[in-house]
């Protein structure tokens, strides 16, 4: 299967910096990528979508300018997380899919433990 | 509204015996995809089965069958053979045909193969 490649895999930061997560698809052009939040022993919850070379679609109650989101190439798509606060504190994960192929599976990154203290 | 149901937070099965781990979903699109992901204590989301809509076929993969029953919209997953390593997070998907094919995801259920 295509290849998503999600750093850092885990952070600790203090409570007010700034942290950014890459997403990047090694093998496939993605022109979508999507952006989950899982909480402990939780579902995954979209957070939004990030399509290239435009504005990323929130989810209802996502602060855009909290959870800044760009989709810059292809390949790749950040996600910082702005004046972080232990609340902020979370397992991130981003998934691509191959614009070429409909309905098939979405390939995700390891995920990223965000740590704000 | 789209909406996947996982009802059982947990399940325990014997090692080598079958398990099937219940989802129903809810849609008005269509055209949709669904599929079930695995996601061990590491956190990574392993894809296991997808299928789609209109398949006539329930979709197999190895150790992994699709339940798919449409007019009930249930898409339950049988694990055959459960292996110890098969303890995980298990998570039911839908991604439905319109919304820029964003996948959502049920609750969960937490496998426990004993020896």
């Amino acid at each position: 299967g295509a290849v998503v490649s999600q750093h850092p895999s885990w952070v600790i930061c203090k409570s007010g910096t700034s942290v950014k997560i890459e997403c990047r698809s090694l093998d496939f052009q993605a022109t979508t990528m999507f952006w989950y939040r899982q909480f402990p022993k939780q579902s995954l919850m979209l957070m939004a979508t990030s399509n290239e070379g435009s504005k990323a679609t929130y989810e209802q109650g996502v602060e855009k300018d909290k959870f800044l989101i760009n989709h810059a190439s292809l390949t790749l798509s950040t996600l910082t997380v702005t004046s972080a606060h232990p609340e902020d504190s979370s397992f991130y994960i981003c998934s691509a899919r191959d614009f070429r192929q409909k309905n098939t599976e979405a390939f995700f990154g390891q995920g990223t433990r965000l740590t704000v203290v | 509204a789209q909406k996947i149901t996982q009802t059982q937070p947990g399940m325990f099965v014997q090692e080598k015996e079958a398990v099937t781990l219940d989802c129903t979903y809810d849609t008005s699109d269509p055209s949709y995809g669904l599929f079930w992901y695995k996601q061990p204590s590491s956190g990574e989301m392993i894809f296991l089965i997808y299928q789609g809509s209109y398949d006539q076929q329930n979709a197999t993969e190895g150790r992994y069958s699709l339940n798919f029953q449409k007019a009930r919209k249930s898409a339950n997953l049988v694990i055959s053979a459960s292996q110890l390593g098969d303890s995980a997070m298990y998570f039911c998907a839908m991604s439905p045909g319109t919304g820029g094919f964003k996948t959502i995801f049920g609750a969960g259920t937490r496998l426990f193969v004993k020896a």
